[in-house]
């Protein structure tokens, strides 16, 4: 079966500083795996997604994530953080018929 | 293209009655799923249909918990009775069938009192 450990519920950085969010996934077939944004009171809106293409995936926003088989990890990358990413981001792997199995989900704050 | 959408946004019930959500996927997307997304945590697949059959309903509640896309397109997820525990955002998603991507609608936020 699939799943999907975001490591830290929280984490916070300064405008222009490193964004890093973790995500590490088990799956028992070539994944197919996805980060996804949620702002305050709205859906889902999808970053970026890793389908055994490329390992360096680029997503819009400036965010990139990298699929690391060897350490079962899709972690969630951006140079500078902007006010504008504070939001809480969700890592997902595709799971039977297409579902997605979301992780419990990151909370990035921006500081000035 | 229009997106998907969903209505109420917002909905506050009492325990042990009743709720229906609304949801018309992206024109031409053929699986619709429905999401239950407790505060916390990440969103948790309901039911998923394809057209107007269903593929997977194994987390459904299907004591309380009832949905239907009768024409393939439009689907409605009802609660009947509510209960505290059902509180969360029930978001819908549609996917196209050659694609992965699933793309969501604003959600439904539900308050069980």
């Amino acid at each position: 079966a699939q799943s999907v450990t975001q490591l830290g519920s929280h984490v916070s950085v300064s405008e222009g500083a490193l964004v890093l969010l973790r995500c590490n996934y088990s799956s028992s077939v070539p994944p197919y795996l996805f980060w996804y944004v949620q702002y305050p009171n709205q859906g889902l809106q999808l970053l970026l997604k890793y389908t055994s293409a490329a390992t360096l995936v680029k997503g819009i926003n400036g965010f990139e994530a990298e699929f690391k088989k060897s350490e079962t990890s899709f972690h969630l990358t951006k140079p500078s953080a902007h006010m504008s990413d504070a939001a809480e981001y969700f890592c997902a792997v595709s799971g039977g018929y297409n579902k997605l199995i979301f992780g419990a989900g990151t909370r990035l704050a921006v500081h000035p | 293209e229009a997106g998907v959408a969903q209505s109420p946004r917002y909905k506050i019930i009492e325990k042990r009655q009743s709720v229906a959500f609304w949801c018309n996927p992206i024109s031409g997307h053929a699986t619709l799923y429905w999401y239950q997304q407790i505060l916390g945590q990440g969103p948790k697949l309901l039911i998923q249909f394809q057209n107007n059959g269903v593929v997977d309903d194994s987390q459904l509640p299907k004591d309380r918990f009832s949905a239907e896309r009768l024409k393939g397109v439009d689907s409605t997820l009802k609660i009947q009775p509510a209960k505290l525990e059902d509180s969360a955002v029930y978001l819908c998603a549609s996917r196209l069938d050659s694609t992965y991507e699933q793309y969501f609608g604003p959600g439904t936020r539900l308050t069980v009192t």
